[in-house]
């Protein structure tokens, strides 16, 4: 069945940039896209972005257009995350997660805990 | 503040059935048949149980169900059992952003 397998967790400085990983399995990479949500602590989940399997069209939300980029490699069926100028606030578990665009996701990986302390 | 608005917290004894709603505007939730539901175990990722509405992944118990009425959605489970105790959270299609989901719901089985 379908599984994504992400990277793990991370340190970052406040201004640093943080790129997480996640490997896809089960099915046809091209099929799908990927989006990428992120928890804070106590928090609910928040959508950060949409990427294409097929073609690698993105559509990032506006709150993180000027600092996120989503990239796909094909020939390994990795997406990958790259958020970048971090602030404290940016501290959460980040999740990709299988899915056409607008429409559910399913299934998620295990998260990634990106942490963004002085 | 979540786009979408559920109520913090719900109960119920084993056997009952409970009902948590989220409320959305027509640019979302009222607007197009996009909704879904996700479980959430402590320190887990979530997990998909009910999307488009009313429809039920493979493996997802039939106690699990969804509506919609206008601007709110509803996700009913019946006969509660102690494995429901989780965060419910819902999600919807948005002609804004493409995806929202609400601040989520703690079910908690009494």
């Amino acid at each position: 069945q379908a599984q994504l397998v992400q990277s793990g967790a991370e340190v970052r400085k406040p201004g640093a940039s943080v790129k997480v990983s996640c490997k896809a399995s089960g099915y046809r990479f091209s099929s799908y896209g990927i989006s990428w949500v992120r928890q804070a602590p106590g928090q609910g989940p928040e959508w950060m972005g949409w990427i294409s399997g097929y073609n690698g069209n993105t559509n990032y939300a506006q709150k993180f257009r000027d600092r996120l980029t989503m990239t796909t490699e094909k020939f390994s069926s990795t997406a990958y995350m790259e958020l970048r100028s971090l602030t404290s606030d940016d501290t959460a578990v980040y999740y990709c997660a299988r899915g056409n665009h607008g429409d559910y996701v399913d299934p998620w990986g295990q998260g990634t805990l990106v942490i963004v302390s002085s | 503040q979540s786009a979408l608005t559920q109520p913090a917290s719900v109960s119920g004894s084993p056997g009952q059935s409970i009902t948590i709603s989220c409320t959305g505007t027509s640019s979302d939730i009222g607007g197009y048949n996009y909704v879904s539901w996700y479980q959430q175990h402590p320190d887990k990722a979530p997990k998909l149980v009910i999307y488009d509405v009313h429809n039920r992944p493979s493996g997802v118990s039939n106690r699990f169900s969804g509506s919609k009425s206008g601007n709110t959605a509803s996700l009913n489970i019946s006969g509660l059992q102690a494995e429901d105790e989780a965060d419910y959270y819902c999600s919807s299609y948005t002609s804004s952003t493409a995806l929202v989901f609400g601040g989520g719901t703690k079910l908690t089985v009494l």
